[in-house]
């Protein structure tokens, strides 16, 4: 079955700097990547999602760049603000049958003013 | 249009006791899932269903029971409660159009068991 790694487990940058969370994923049936953000004793919410069709996808100052023949994916955050202080969860899974979420073990991003 | 819910919000149980979540969503989706959420392991599938009627496990479906039968609602139960089935639970739902996969969460349920 898929197994997806995620790193690393904490990370911590000054505001206004960049933040990248990376992770690999091992089934190459796997064509759907998303992205997920749950703050503190809140539910995950999506942020971004990418399919294997596509390299690269931006929303505003999050991005999400994908390497199908590494089999690695990443989260890119530009001019971090304290909102985005959260904890970062990506997953994979195939687009088709039952969309089944494999998630990584989640990244604690900390903001520092 | 409430989303995705979850009842109870919070739990506490006797090792050897019985309880069943109840997650609702209004969106009419056909796909429910019921995961687990412990620290340092990110979300893990313990089972899920494609629609009204059928159910099947995930990744970690050892002590848990499901039912799926009507298509708003997923029950999770557990049938004589572990130390270790202490977690928070999320429900989540999407729907099978072609082309969609966003996942919807529920605001949890927080159970411990003694």
């Amino acid at each position: 079955g898929e197994n997806v790694e995620q790193h690393p487990s904490t990370l911590s940058v000054q505001e206004g700097d960049s933040a990248v969370i990376k992770c690999t994923y091992s089934d190459s049936a796997s064509n759907y990547f998303p992205w997920y953000k749950q703050e503190l004793g809140k539910r995950p919410q999506l942020i971004i999602d990418i399919r294997s069709n596509v390299g690269e996808k931006k929303d505003q100052r999050i991005a999400v760049t994908l390497n199908k023949t590494a089999k690695h994916f990443s989260l890119h955050i530009t001019e971090t603000q304290p909102e985005d202080s959260a904890v970062y969860f990506c997953a994979a899974s195939p687009i088709q049958g039952a969309q089944k979420l494999v998630f990584g073990q989640g990244t604690r991003l900390t903001i520092n003013p | 249009n409430a989303g995705v819910t979850q009842t109870p919000k919070f739990r506490v149980l006797k090792t050897g006791q019985s309880m069943t979540l109840l997650c609702a969503q209004d969106m009419n989706h056909e796909y429910m899932y019921w995961y687990r959420q412990d620290p340092g392991m990110g979300l893990r599938l313990i089972h899920y269903s494609v629609g009204e009627g059928t159910t099947a496990k995930g990744e970690v479906p050892d002590g848990y029971n499901v039912s799926r039968l009507k298509k708003q609602n997923f029950l999770l139960g557990l049938e004589s409660a572990a130390p270790s089935q202490t977690s928070v639970y999320f429900c989540a739902s999407t729907s099978r159009l072609a082309g969609y996969n966003e996942q919807f969460f529920g605001p949890g349920t927080r159970l411990t068991v003694l």
